[in-house]
C-alpha cells in the first residue's frame, strides 16, 4: 500500500506571500497525484490533477510540479481565500486505490 | 452544472445499519465513474468505494471488511451505499464524488452526509 505522507502539517504565511506545500509518496506514483483545497464546512475542490494540471476555473497562482515521489503545491501569492487545508491523492490503476495524505493547514500568519 | 446531494445520514447505534444515497444532475451519470469518500471528525479523507459506469467494476477500501456494499441506478441518476455492522470509527461525512475523465482524481463532490455510529 503506498502512503503519502504530507508537509507541514500546519504552514504559517502572510497574505501575498509565497506558500510551499509538500507530498511525498512511499512509491512511485508517476505523475499520478492530485492536489485538493478543502474549507471548513465545503467539501474538497480538486485543483491539481496529474501532478501539475491545473483544473477548471482554477487560478495561476497555483501551480504543482514533482513525479515519482515528490511532489509540491506552490500558491504563489496568497490571498485570503487561500487559507485551508490542502490534500494530496495518488491512484493506483489496477485494482483501483485512492490514497490521500494527512492534510496540511494553511493559516494566516 | 454538475449537482451532487447526498442524503440519509443520521445517527445509528453501533452494529446497526444505514442506506445513503447520492442525487445526481447536470451530467451523463452513467458514464462516470462514482465513488464515496468520508471523512472522520477533525481528520482526512477516506476512499471507501468506486463503482464504474455499468457497474460492471465494484471496489471497496480494504479497511471496510466486506460491511458495506455501493450500487448505482442509472434511471434514476443516483448512487446508493448500505453500510452493515456499524462501528464507532464509521462516523464520519460520507461525500459522493465523480471521477474525472482520467478516471484517477475526484473532479465533483457532494456536500456531504454525516453519519455518527453511538450508543
Amino acid at each position: 500500500e503506498i502512503v503519502m505522507t504530507q508537509s507541514p502539517a500546519t504552514l504559517s504565511v502572510s497574505p501575498g506571500e509565497r506558500a510551499t506545500l509538500s507530498c511525498r509518496a512511499s512509491q512511485s506514483v508517476n505523475n499520478n497525484l492530485a492536489w485538493y483545497q478543502q474549507k471548513p464546512g465545503q467539501a474538497p475542490r480538486l485543483l491539481i490533477s496529474n501532478a501539475s494540471t491545473r483544473a477548471t476555473g482554477v487560478p495561476a497562482r497555483f501551480s504543482g510540479s514533482g513525479s515519482g515521489t515528490d511532489f509540491t503545491l506552490t500558491i504563489s501569492s496568497l490571498q485570503s481565500e487561500d487559507f485551508a487545508v490542502y490534500y494530496c491523492q495518488q491512484y493506483r490503476k489496477w485494482p483501483p486505490m485512492y490514497t490521500f495524505g494527512q492534510g496540511t493547514k494553511l493559516e494566516i500568519k | 452544472e454538475v449537482q451532487l446531494v447526498e442524503s440519509g445520514g443520521g445517527l445509528v447505534k453501533p452494529g446497526g445499519s444505514l442506506r445513503l444515497s447520492c442525487a445526481a444532475s447536470g451530467f451523463t451519470f452513467s458514464s462516470y465513474t462514482m465513488n464515496w469518500v468520508r471523512q472522520a471528525p477533525g481528520k482526512g479523507l477516506e476512499w471507501v468505494s468506486s463503482i464504474s459506469g455499468t457497474s460492471d467494476y465494484i471496489y471497496y477500501a480494504d479497511s471496510l471488511k466486506g460491511r458495506f456494499t455501493m450500487s448505482r441506478d442509472n434511471a434514476r441518476n443516483s448512487l446508493y451505499l448500505q453500510m452493515n455492522s456499524l462501528r464507532g470509527d464509521d462516523t464520519a461525512v460520507y461525500y459522493c464524488a465523480a471521477l474525472g475523465a482520467f478516471g484517477a482524481f475526484f473532479e465533483s463532490w457532494g456536500q456531504g452526509t454525516l453519519v455518527t455510529v453511538s450508543s
